[in-house]
C-alpha cells in the first residue's frame, strides 16, 4: 500500500515561506505518476495547489501560481511544497497525494493524512 | 470557472439505510468525476472515479452515477464506519465540491 506523510512546521509567520515535504513509501517519485499538493482551509472545501511529474514538469493552480513551487527531492523519496508570502488565508490542512496515472488531470489515488499549517505572528 | 455544489451539507441517517449524495456542476462536464471519503485524522480515500468506477478495495455498496451536470454517490446498507465527509472532484477541471457530512445515528 502506497503511503504518504506530510512534514513541516505547523506555524508560519505572515509574509514568510511555508515549506512542507511529503515522504513516500511503497512507491517511488520516479514512477510514472504525478504527485500533488491539496489544501483545505478551516470550514472550507478542498483546493488543488499543484502537481509534479518525475521529469520535474509542474502544473499549478492559477490562483496560487505566482507564490508556489513544487519540487522533487534530490536524495530522498519525497517531494516538497513552498508557498511564499503567506497570509492568514493560507491557514489550512495541507495534503500530499499521488495521482492515479501519468496525467495531472487524473484522480488522486493515495493521500497523506494531512498537516495543519497555521499562519500567525 | 467550474463550480461543484454538493448537497445536502449534512445528512444524519441510521445504520442500514441507503443514501444518495449529490454533486451538481455549474456547466456540463465529462465523466472525469471522482468521490473521496475523509475521516478525521485519516488520509482521504478514493471511492469512485470516472463517475461510476469503484476504486480498488471499495465495497460494492458504494456506487457512483451521473453525467453532464448531475452526479451522485449512493451508499447502501450504511454502516457506522461510513460516518465521514464525502467530496466530489472533477479532476479534468481540478476542482472539488464543498463536501457532504454523513453522520450515522
Amino acid at each position: 500500500q502506497v503511503q504518504l506523510q506530510e512534514s513541516g512546521p505547523g506555524l508560519v509567520k505572515p509574509s514568510e515561506t511555508l515549506s512542507l515535504a511529503c515522504g513516500v513509501s511503497n512507491s517511488s517519485i520516479t514512477d510514472n505518476y504525478y504527485w500533488g499538493w491539496i489544501r483545505q482551509p478551516p470550514g472550507k472545501g478542498l483546493e488543488w495547489i499543484g502537481s509534479i511529474f518525475r521529469s520535474g514538469n509542474t502544473y499549478y493552480n492559477p490562483s496560487l501560481k505566482s507564490r508556489v513551487t513544487i519540487s522533487l527531492g534530490t536524495s530522498k523519496n519525497q517531494f516538497s511544497l513552498k508557498l511564499r508570502s503567506v497570509t492568514a488565508a493560507d491557514t489550512a490542512v495541507y495534503f500530499c497525494a499521488r495521482h492515479q496515472d501519468s496525467g495531472h488531470r487524473s484522480p488522486l489515488e493515495y493521500w497523506g493524512q494531512g498537516t495543519l499549517v497555521t499562519v500567525s505572528s | 470557472e467550474v463550480v461543484l455544489t454538493q448537497s445536502p451539507a449534512t445528512l444524519s441517517v441510521s445504520p442500514g439505510e441507503r443514501i444518495t449524495l449529490s454533486c451538481r456542476a455549474s456547466q456540463s462536464l465529462s465523466s472525469s468525476l471522482a468521490w473521496y471519503q475523509r475521516k478525521p485524522g485519516q488520509a482521504p480515500r478514493l471511492l469512485i472515479y470516472g463517475a461510476s468506477t469503484r476504486a480498488t478495495g471499495i465495497p460494492a455498496r458504494f456506487s457512483g452515477s451521473g453525467s453532464e451536470t448531475e452526479f451522485t454517490l449512493t451508499i447502501t446498507s450504511l454502516q457506522s464506519e461510513d460516518s465521514a465527509l464525502y467530496y466530489c472532484h472533477h479532476y479534468n477541471f481540478l476542482t472539488f465540491g464543498g463536501g457532504t457530512k454523513v453522520e450515522i445515528k
